[in-house]
C-alpha cells in the first residue's frame, strides 16, 4: 500500500493560465474523490468517480474546472483561466468500499497559488 | 443539509494535559462519524471512526463516543504529547448514490508545549 500520490506538491501560476494536477489512488481502490481546502477551513467536496465514471460534481466545481479518470486509474483535475480565488490546497482521496464507515484515504495535496 | 461544527482553535495545552475537542453535527440521515488529523505540510490521516450510536472509536490514546441524543462526537485524550500538535477535523459521512462523501468541520488546531 503506497498510499495516494499527488503531483505536483506545489504549483504557482499567473492568473489566466491553465493548470493540471494528477492523483494516483491506492491501486485497488475504485472510488476517487477531489476536495478543495482553503486556509483555516475544512476540505470541501468537489467531485467523485467510481471507476472511470464521474458520478457527482459539487456546485463549487465551476465550468472552468474539469476532472477525468481515464481507465479508472489515475485522475487529473484541470483548472482553466485560473483566478486568485482558486488558490487553495487540492486534495485527492480514494476508497475501496461504500459500506458505512469505509474511510477515505487522502494524499498530501497539491497547493495552488495564483498570482 | 449536513454540517459539522467544531470548537474554534487554537487550543494550547501543556504536555500531559487532558484534551477535549468538541464536535457536534447535523445530518439528514444516520451518519458515520470520523476524526481526521492533519500534520503540517501533510494530507489528512484517519484517526478514528464510529458507525453507530454509542460506538467508541479509539486510536493512539485518542477516543470519541458517538452520542446520537446530543448529536456529538467529542475527541478526548488523557495525556497529550508535543507530537500531537496538529489540526484535527471532525467529519460525517452519509451513504448516498454519491459514494462515501465526507462533510468536514472547519478544524481545530492543537498546540502542545513542553
Amino acid at each position: 500500500d503506497t498510499g495516494v500520490s499527488q503531483d505536483p506538491r506545489h504549483k504557482i501560476t499567473k492568473r489566466g493560465q491553465n493548470v493540471t494536477f494528477r492523483c494516483d489512488p491506492i491501486s485497488e481502490h475504485n472510488r476517487l474523490y477531489w476536495y478543495r481546502q482553503t486556509l483555516g477551513q475544512g476540505p470541501e467536496f468537489l467531485t467523485y468517480f467510481q471507476n472511470e465514471a464521474q458520478l457527482e460534481k459539487s456546485r463549487l466545481l465551476s465550468d472552468r474546472f474539469s476532472a477525468e479518470r481515464p481507465k479508472g486509474s489515475f485522475s487529473t483535475l484541470e483548472i482553466q483561466r485560473t483566478e486568485q480565488g482558486d488558490s487553495a490546497m487540492y486534495l485527492c482521496a480514494s476508497s475501496l468500499e461504500q459500506g458505512a464507515g469505509a474511510p477515505l484515504h487522502f494524499g498530501n495535496g497539491t497547493r495552488l497559488t495564483v498570482t | 443539509g449536513n454540517s459539522v461544527t467544531q470548537m474554534e482553535g487554537p487550543v494550547t495545552l501543556s504536555e500531559e494535559a487532558f484534551l477535549t475537542i468538541n464536535c457536534t453535527y447535523t445530518a439528514t440521515g444516520y451518519p458515520s462519524l470520523f476524526w481526521y488529523v492533519q500534520y503540517p505540510g501533510e494530507g489528512l490521516q484517519l484517526l478514528l471512526k464510529a458507525t453507530k450510536a454509542d460506538d467508541k472509536g479509539s486510536n493512539k490514546g485518542f477516543e470519541a463516543t458517538y452520542r446520537k441524543e446530543t448529536t456529538s462526537f467529542h475527541l478526548e485524550k488523557g495525556s497529550v504529547q508535543v507530537s500531537d500538535s496538529a489540526v484535527y477535523f471532525c467529519a460525517l459521512m452519509i451513504l448516498t448514490g454519491g459514494g462515501n462523501k465526507l462533510t468536514f468541520g472547519t478544524g481545530t488546531q492543537l498546540k502542545v508545549e513542553l
